[in-house]
């Protein structure tokens, strides 16, 4: 299966930005989605686990949901700040295999 | 805290062969598995490997399947890809990453700072 993404989205600081994640064959609700943000010039690291967890350390404005009826889950993010432009990536599992989307470029302008 | 080491990207020739290394530290290496991850421009992250933390499950991306193997050294707290038959599109910055304890969803918890390997004749 594969998992689409926005090529980019940009928002203005302070706003609230949603980033899609869809799924092409396969139940999005049968494997949990991951979240990873990754800044220029570094590697990535997670933001939400487990559709909707956030690890230690990552703020609640970092939010995650599934829809069944779109298959697709989202990374929304709320009181954009610029910190936040970063390279997103989404992925899951199925089959004993990993399968990330293709990132989406988040600009702060 | 958490730090993952890789080493031993370099230039090699297609058809090659190149092992790669990690070295992990601040963590009990032992309650982890650990996963392999790739990055290229036009390809975006790509998942590569994956060992359980005794080294009983192991897997493959289909891409790689059949000439690369993982391995892993608790008593090192290390993990090493060894990669046969190189190919052009094996050329990528690869990340090791700490995936997670038993029973719980793998995902990639951690990430070092990656390792470039460069497949050109």
């Amino acid at each position: 299966f594969l998992l689409t993404q926005p090529h980019s989205v940009s928002e203005s600081p302070g706003k609230t930005v949603t980033i899609s994640c869809t799924r092409t064959s396969g139940n999005i609700a049968s494997n949990y989605v991951q979240w990873y943000q990754q800044r220029p010039g570094s590697s990535p690291t997670p933001v939400l686990f487990e559709d909707r967890r956030r690890p230690s350390g990552v703020p609640d404005r970092f939010s995650g949901s599934v829809d069944s009826t779109s298959n697709s889950a989202s990374l929304t993010i709320s009181g954009l700040q610029t910190e936040d432009e970063a390279d997103y990536y989404c992925q899951s599992f199925d089959s004993d295999n990993w399968v990330f989307g293709g990132g989406t470029r988040l600009t702060v302008l | 805290e958490v730090q993952l080491v890789e080493s031993g990207g370099v230039v090699a020739q297609p058809g090659g062969s190149l092992r790669i290394s990690c070295a992990a530290s601040g963590f009990n290496f032992d309650d982890y598995a650990m996963h392999w991850v790739r990055q290229t421009p036009g390809r975006g992250l790509e998942w590569v490997s994956f060992i359980t933390w005794d080294s009983v499950s192991i897997s493959y991306a289909d891409s790689v399947k059949g000439r690369f193997t993982v391995s892993r050294d608790n008593g090192r707290k290390s993990v090493f890809l060894q990669m046969n038959n190189l190919k052009d599109e094996d050329t990528a910055l690869y990340y090791c990453t700490r995936g997670s304890q038993l029973g719980d969803v793998q995902y990639f918890q951690q990430w070092g700072q990656g390792t470039l390997v460069t497949v050109s004749s």
